[in-house]
């Protein structure tokens, strides 16, 4: 059983540039999730994708926009990047019903500086 | 608003001094009540997941209790391995199911 892939692991880019975050779910999960993690904080929730569609978003602005794809696998993209968007970015897999609903398996993270 | 807090922010034990780690939480329905475990630079690992007051897990030196306002992980005998964040975390009715509402985490130190 893989768990949670994420790439790249580290990226820096520039303000207003836009990034593209990927994720391998675990082997039998259905669902992704994304969070964004500053540093000293608990990850906030940005949103789920569950059949290719976004099923929950948390409160982050349209220029952060995700896929999920027929493999399950997904990306996070955003756009127009700011200072404040330097973060770690991680996923999360699990599935949407059943005894295990609502726990999440997370990758390492992808953290991203912006200057 | 739901909200989660945990205390205390750090902590710094001896190796074998016992503790508890407290989560208290303000929701408007809780389906579940969730603990991670979480390395400098790594993803948070999952521990436990609680969803009724009375209900206990336990992991090793690791248990994790809930009543209907808060939650405690109890360390025992801790050994310096167990240095690491701890998140806790509460998925509330109407909400989708990747969403879960985190703290800010307890930092745990232990000394050898």
């Amino acid at each position: 059983e893989t768990g949670v892939t994420q790439s790249p692991t580290h990226l820096i880019k520039t303000r207003g540039q836009q990034v593209t975050l990927r994720c391998s779910s675990q082997s039998g999960h259905n669902t992704v999730s994304w969070y964004q993690q500053a540093l000293g904080q608990g990850p906030q929730f940005i949103f789920q994708y569950y059949r290719e569609e976004e099923n929950g978003r948390g409160n982050f602005p349209p220029r952060f926009s995700g896929l999920q794809f027929p493999n399950y696998s997904s990306e996070l993209n955003v756009n127009a990047l700011e200072l404040d968007d330097s973060a770690l970015y991680l996923c999360a897999s699990g599935l949407v019903a059943g005894p295990r609903a609502g726990e999440l398996f997370f990758g390492e993270g992808s953290r991203l500086t912006v200057l | 608003e739901d909200q989660v807090t945990q205390s205390p922010e750090a902590l710094r034990l001896q190796e074998g001094e016992s503790s508890s780690l407290n989560c208290s939480y303000t929701v408007s329905g809780l389906r579940g009540l969730f603990w991670y475990r979480q390395d400098p630079g790594k993803g948070p690992e999952f521990l436990f997941t609680l969803y009724s007051a009375g209900e206990e897990k336990e992991k090793e030196r690791l248990k994790a209790t809930l009543t209907k306002k808060e939650s405690f992980l109890h360390i025992t005998a801790p050994k310096p391995e167990d240095s690491a964040t701890y998140l806790c975390a509460v998925l509330v009715y109407g909400g989708s199911q990747g969403n879960l509402i985190f703290g800010k985490g307890t930092k745990l130190s232990v000394k050898p």
